[in-house]
């Protein structure tokens, strides 16, 4: 079974541009997650789907940061304009499920992340 | 207050030895589950291990174990018979269950992990 796919592994920009990230689920899980994770902290959820719909957006900064899942399956990650402070490995996981009683359905299956550096 | 709690930045083992890696957390909520996740050099998280709150015995997947004290809140991740491919960053998260849990209910919350090094 594959895994998480997220593109690209590293993208360095200046800051005020603009940058896109990708992320595919694996096959079957319902519920997408996007998460930051800033050098030496834990990752920190930003955004989470369910199939096309967002269930959490409470932490994303909106004013900058954008994520869509279209069709329920890929999503995209945008950070309009960039500043110093999003350099950041952003990870994509992925579940079964988000509100499921069985833990194992809930378990989230991360990729290998982006590597952002803000310049 | 944090949620998570990984008082050890960083810990060093002997190759083939058992390390105890600590994670305490806090919380109301009566149904939650913990996690354990591995993150190498690389910077993919890695699943390792869960426990739900309700689950009577300690959960075990090959050499990881999960040492679960309720009543101390904590929930230590024992590595058996290192390895050297063992070395990495080590997260414990929690998932409250619970629907008065309030906005960001059943997300997961990360610890800022523990540094691993296996040394031959």
């Amino acid at each position: 079974e594959a895994g998480v796919a997220q593109s690209p592994r590293y993208k360095i920009i200046e800051k005020r541009q603009s940058v896109a990230f990708w992320c595919n689920p694996i096959s079957g899980h319902a519920t997408l997650y996007w998460y930051q994770q800033i050098l030496g902290q834990g990752p920190k959820l930003l955004i989470q789907f369910q199939n096309n719909g967002v269930v959490d957006d409470s932490q994303l900064p909106k004013d900058r940061f954008s994520a869509e899942r279209l069709k329920g399956v890929d999503s995209t990650l945008k950070i309009q304009p960039a500043k110093l402070e999003d350099s950041a490995v952003y990870l994509c996981a992925s579940s079964l499920r988000h509100r499921a009683r069985d833990l194992a359905k809930n378990i989230q299956y991360f990729g290998a992340g982006t590597r952002l550096s803000v310049l | 207050a944090q949620k998570i709690t990984q008082t050890q930045p960083g810990m060093f083992v002997q190759e083939k030895e058992a390390v105890t890696l600590d994670c305490t957390y806090d919380t109301s909520d009566p149904s939650y589950g913990l996690f354990w996740y591995k993150q190498p050099s690389s910077g993919e998280m890695i699943f390792l291990i869960y426990q739900g709150s309700y689950d009577q015995q300690n959960a075990t997947e090959g050499r990881y174990s999960l040492n679960f004290q309720k009543a101390r809140k904590s929930a230590n991740l024992v590595i058996s018979a290192s390895q050297l491919g063992d070395s990495a960053m080590y997260f414990c998260a929690m998932r409250e269950q619970g629907a008065d849990s309030g906005a960001g209910s059943y997300q997961l919350t990360f610890g800022k992990g523990t540094k691993l090094s296996v040394i031959p």
